[in-house]
């Protein structure tokens, strides 16, 4: 089993639709949760963080944590083009490791 | 303020030459992580470093990698008798705390 697994896609998304995104994980000691995206050739740039259960919310984008079910998701609202990307889910597993998932492409269709 | 600052962008080898990647974090960041990203694949941690301190080397290969963040100037990722499956992406990322995590814009290595 992966340590931080997510589905590859694409997820393809009309433009103005909502988008989510999963991730799971499997150390069940981890304390801190992050998204990021990639555009193709670019690196990495933080979306948002989440460390408690429930929601957590920041413009378009809505964090979700469910530490019992050791589930991530995020949401993005009202998707645009420019939302097309690679978004990676990451784990601070006990101590101070980070763990990326493969990541899951997102297409939005104009 | 400027943001996690890497060089060269793009570095080029033949094989058996020695590669140096250099990372500057953030202003008012101590800690550095270093990750390896293959095409069209996820991020690989490789080290985790404080100010002269390697505080997490386990996803860093035993022989021919090293990684260093000295009292003053960057951090270094050294890798010797590059091979072609060397050839990624290498990125820095940099944090205040140890918790979230700044990334730079990599340097790509193509070992010929």
């Amino acid at each position: 089993q992966k340590e931080v697994e997510q589905n590859s896609g694409p997820l393809s998304v009309p433009e103005g639709a909502i988008a989510s995104l999963n991730c799971t994980y499997s150390d069940r000691v981890s304390q801190s949760f992050f998204w990021y995206r990639q555009y193709s050739g670019k690196s990495p740039e933080l979306i948002m963080s989440i460390y408690s259960n429930g929601d957590k919310e920041d413009g378009r984008f809505t964090a979700q944590l469910n530490k019992a079910s050791q589930y991530v998701s995020l949401l993005i609202r009202d998707s645009q083009p420019s939302d097309s990307a690679t978004y990676l889910c990451a784990v601070i597993q006990g101590g101070f490791k980070t763990i990326f998932g493969a990541g899951t492409r997102l297409f939005v269709k104009a | 303020n400027a943001g996690v600052m890497q060089n060269p962008r793009h570095l080029v080898r033949r094989r058996g030459q020695e590669a140096r990647l250099r990372c500057s974090p953030m202003k008012g960041h101590s800690h550095v992580y270093w990750y390896r990203q293959l095409p069209e694949e996820g991020l690989k941690f490789m080290v985790y470093l404080q100010k002269e301190n390697i505080i997490d080397e386990s996803g860093m290969p035993k022989e021919r990698f090293s990684a260093e963040f000295p009292k003053e100037g960057p951090s270094i990722l050294r890798i010797q008798q590059v091979v072609r499956g060397d050839s990624a992406a290498y990125f820095c990322a940099s944090s205040r705390t140890g918790d979230t995590q700044y990334f730079g814009p990599g340097t790509r290595l193509t070992v010929l």
